[in-house]
């Protein structure tokens, strides 16, 4: 059974800062790893990750994945209020597009 | 290109009805997941279809079902409503090919279960 766990469980920080969250997995045929972003509304897409050691970047968020460690990280630099929400990762298998989600980070930047 | 669109985006019922919600995947887009989020468990998946067909199931009951039409729109049934089916239910739609293209989600149904 495929198994993900992010950390950590929640994080509070001040505008300006810069914050890493983990996802961690387990998952027999790998195929992707995602992270999503979700405010009080459905998850919004933020990367999908293949291949290990390659970083994708946009504005202040970045993510990196490592295959041999399975795991993968998503950086956030420079936060703002906007920031907060909880950040999900999924894996994905080669059986089809069936996510498996981790519990989330839910971040909360203060002003 | 439109998003994924779901109808209705609320729903009140009680306990022993049923509900059908539904789905309509962005245009060109084959695969349809459903899943189901609560506070106490998260995002956890229900069934994925594709080209018409359920490729994927999770662990849920029998009164969970699904079906896709050829115009690649999904529906998802519940029969039998328990308190425990008030959730938020997202559906989800990709390209089919694992790995080559993200799911992209709706806005969800919220249920509410009396």
């Amino acid at each position: 059974e495929d198994k993900v766990v992010q950390s950590p469980l929640s994080l509070v920080v001040h505008e300006g800062d810069t914050v890493t969250l983990n996802c961690s997995y387990e998952v027999t045929n790998f195929r992707s790893l995602l992270w999503y972003k979700q405010e009080k509304k459905a998850p919004t897409f933020l990367f999908m990750l293949t291949s290990s050691g390659i970083e994708k970047k946009s504005g202040r968020l970045s993510s990196i994945l490592d295959k041999k460690e399975l795991f993968s990280i998503l950086n956030i630099t420079a936060t703002q209020t906007g920031d907060s929400a909880v950040y999900l990762c999924a894996v994905e298998d080669n059986a089809g597009n069936m996510l498996t989600f981790g519990g989330g980070t839910r971040l909360m930047v203060k002003p | 290109k439109a998003g994924v669109t779901q109808t209705p985006r609320y729903l009140i019922k009680t306990r022993g009805q049923q509900v059908t919600l539904s789905c309509s995947p962005i245009s060109g887009h084959r695969s349809v997941s459903w899943y189901q989020q609560t506070p106490g468990q998260g995002l956890q998946f229900l069934f994925e279809y594709f080209s018409e067909t359920q490729r994927n199931k999770g662990n849920f009951p029998g009164r969970f079902s699904g079906r896709q039409f050829s115009n690649s729109r999904s529906e998802m049934n519940v029969s039998t409503l328990e308190l425990g089916d008030s959730a938020l239910y997202l559906c989800a739609s990709s390209s089919g090919w694992p790995g080559t293209q993200p799911s992209y989600f709706g806005p969800g149904t919220r249920l509410l279960v009396l």
